[in-house]
């Protein structure tokens, strides 16, 4: 059964904070991706990355940075997280042509 | 540029009738197309490829590179097909997938 888990489902932060969600997988994957789901403008990509310490930026990378150190792990890192960042986060792996997405993590910065 | 166009927000339709979700996209290579569904509490999951062909829960969707079209349809609707439907492309060259903006698909009883 293949996986791909972010480490936490809620998270609650206060603006200003560095805030690091995680994301690993366990197929071997070479490429992961971070998404950003908000009502109304779907699935918009944050950054992705094709190889270990590889990354591209998305359409919304602003705020955002990524870190790849081995090849099952893709972190993103809000910086100085604010409250236009409350949204729900997504994490996929793909392989082949199919992406597995993980749980989502639901952050709130207050 | 990349791009995926989704219309409707939400359709809402009556268990048995015909459904179709629309998704246009622009892109200048040769895009790989897909539908991934979403159920509620669930996990975004693949629902079906342009290049498989196949049906899948009776749904099915046929790329159209002369209208840049990649409709979802399903002749009748059940009203276990809810969810929220969207449309994802991906670059043969670079694996980029990016996403439309959903179409969430309502089957009343």
């Amino acid at each position: 059964d293949v996986k791909v888990t972010q480490s936490s489902r809620y998270l609650v932060k206060r603006t200003g904070e560095k805030v690091f969600l995680e994301c690993v997988q366990d197929m071997d994957h070479e490429n992961m991706f971070w998404y950003r789901q908000d009502p109304g403008l779907g699935l918009r990509l944050i950054y992705f990355s094709y190889d270990v310490k590889m990354k591209e930026k998305g359409d919304i990378p602003e705020g955002y940075s990524v870190s790849r150190e081995k090849k099952e792990r893709f972190s993103l890192i809000l910086e100085s997280a604010s409250t236009n960042q409350t949204s729900m986060y997504l994490c996929a792996s793909k392989g082949g042509t199919e992406a597995f997405f993980g749980q989502g993590t639901r952050l709130t910065v207050v | 540029a990349q791009r995926v166009t989704q219309p409707e927000k939400l359709l809402s339709v009556f268990k048995g009738a015909p459904v179709e979700l629309k998704c246009n996209y622009s892109y200048s290579g040769s895009p790989e197309l897909f539908w991934y569904v979403q159920y509620s509490r669930q996990r975004l999951q693949l629902l079906l490829r342009h290049i498989s062909r196949e049906s899948i829960k009776g749904f099915t969707a046929d790329l159209n590179k002369g209208e840049t079209s990649f409709h979802l349809k399903k002749p009748f609707a059940q009203e276990e097909d809810s969810a929220m439907y969207y449309c994802a492309l991906s670059s043969y060259n670079t694996d980029k997938l990016i996403f439309g903006t959903g179409t969430r698909l309502q089957v009343f009883p």
